[in-house]
């Protein structure tokens, strides 16, 4: 069966960085772009963007442009997601998620379980 | 960039009672790009709907998606006590690749 799981919960000061990891298994980990979602306490989901597992090319959301790199292992199906210049509302529960790209379907399949990014100082 | 607008912000119902949440976009969006999401406190999003009226892979039939262009609903027939949760609705955008969350529906016991 698919699964994502994520690394452990991170506390980190205000200006450090933060590498998230996602290890994927179940499936083919090449053949699915892999997404990062973040949701701050008490608030909505946000999109930070996308990694295209095969070929290492991402997409990211504006908002992260120059703090956010999205990596990946093919060897050990694992995607990372880094965050640089951490400040306090980059507090959040960071997921990575499984996107389905078909015709007729665009789509968040498999979730990972969250990771916990307290950044205080 | 598509803006997404749930509302209401939050709905409350008894069990048994129809649930209607609305997803509306700031512009035209296919619908095979929009899907929702189920949330609940402590747990990472579960799939619904995709392709705006397709139910997930295990989704009991109380809940269906409808509507097209700029305007989407997700309707729970009866509520169910496991239904009380935070719902969001999603689509994708190709050109720049990208996706956006509506701002979320939090369906409470009345």
């Amino acid at each position: 069966q698919v699964q994502l799981v994520q690394s452990g919960a991170e506390v980190k000061k205000p200006g450090a960085s933060v590498k998230v990891s996602c290890k994927a298994s179940g499936y083919t980990f090449t053949g699915y772009y892999m997404h990062w979602v973040r949701q701050a306490p008490g608030q909505g989901l946000e999109w930070m963007g996308r990694i295209n597992p095969n070929s290492g090319g991402t997409n990211y959301a504006q908002k992260f442009q120059g703090r956010v790199t999205m990596t990946r292992d093919t060897s050990i199906s694992t995607a990372y997601m880094e965050l640089s210049r951490l400040r306090s509302d980059d507090t959040a529960v960071y997921y990575c998620a499984r996107f389905i790209a078909a015709r007729s379907a665009q789509h968040f399949d498999y979730w990972g379980q969250g990771t916990l990014v307290t950044v205080s100082s | 960039e598509i803006v997404l607008t749930q509302s209401p912000g939050t709905l409350s119902l008894s069990p048994g009672e129809r649930a209607t949440l609305s997803c509306r976009a700031s512009q035209s969006v296919s619908s095979s790009y929009l899907a929702w999401y189920q949330q609940k406190p402590g747990q990472a999003p579960r799939l619904l709907i995709y392709g705006a009226s397709s139910r997930a892979t295990g989704i009991p039939d109380r809940f269906s998606g409808s509507g097209s262009g700029t305007d989407f609903t997700l309707t729970i027939s009866r509520l169910e006590p496991e239904d009380f949760a935070v719902y969001y609705c999603q689509q994708y955008g190709s050109s720049p690749p990208g996706v956006t969350f509506g701002g979320g529906t939090k369906v409470e016991i009345k």
